[in-house]
């Protein structure tokens, strides 16, 4: 049951520090999304990729972050010089075309 | 713009009781769909519906039941004779429907604690 893979399931990462953060979709899923959960609030939308192809990046902070899907291998969500408020859960989603999002595990990064 | 909103944050009750999380939704859009997603305490987030704004008949899965109304903008979640188990956060969330991004808009998400 193979579902949406992401990696590590912990992060830390000391201020100012690179953390990348790897997803894996499901078997015949080509759309893949980013979401941050904070302390104690709901998941905000961050980015929507296809292979190879940004479509909506409108969620992410304009510094330090970006993402990729490559044609081959997983989707990464990269934070570089990471700070404080960095520190959430990062959960990524994929789906085939129309279809509803199904979601990872999280990874849970800690900032120290 | 689109908006989800889910006023109970936390709700607490015995097992066995119904329950009822209430969502409020804001959109301009006249396709869009509505979702539940669960997120029990080990963290991860599971899909439990999805409703197309074109279809209002109600749905049920077992102990769950969804009553989704356009005339108030609302799409509420209803577990019957509620489990321990259910204890979790529900999160309602909204996505148009055309147009290139599939992105999701969630609510702040309702904490249910179940009591034995």
């Amino acid at each position: 049951n193979a579902g949406v893979m992401q990696n590590p399931r912990h992060l830390v990462r000391r201020r100012g520090q690179e953390a990348r953060l790897r997803c894996s979709p499901m078997k015949g899923h080509s759309h893949v999304y980013w979401y941050r959960q904070l302390p104690e609030e709901g998941l905000k939308f961050m980015v929507y990729l296809q292979k190879e192809n940004i479509i909506d990046e409108s969620g992410m902070p304009k510094e330090r972050f970006s993402a990729e899907f490559p044609k081959e291998g997983p989707s990464i969500l990269r934070i570089q010089q990471v700070v404080r408020g960095d520190s959430a859960a990062y959960f990524c989603a994929s789906s085939r075309q129309d279809q509803p999002q199904h979601f990872g595990d999280g990874t849970r990064l800690s900032i120290l | 713009a689109q908006k989800v909103t889910q006023a109970q944050t936390e709700i607490s009750v015995v097992e066995k009781e119904d329950v009822t999380l209430d969502c409020v939704y804001e959109t301009r859009d006249t396709t869009y769909y509505l979702f539940w997603y669960k997120q029990p305490p080990s963290g991860e987030l599971v899909f439990l519906i999805r409703r197309n704004s074109f279809d209002e008949q109600n749905e049920i899965s077992g102990r769950y039941s969804w009553n989704f109304q356009k005339s108030t903008s609302s799409f509420n979640f209803t577990i019957t004779a509620s489990q321990v188990v259910d204890s979790a956060v529900y999160f309602c969330a909204l996505s148009e429907a055309r147009g290139n991004t599939g992105k999701l808009i969630f609510g702040q998400g309702t904490t249910l604690q179940v009591k034995p």
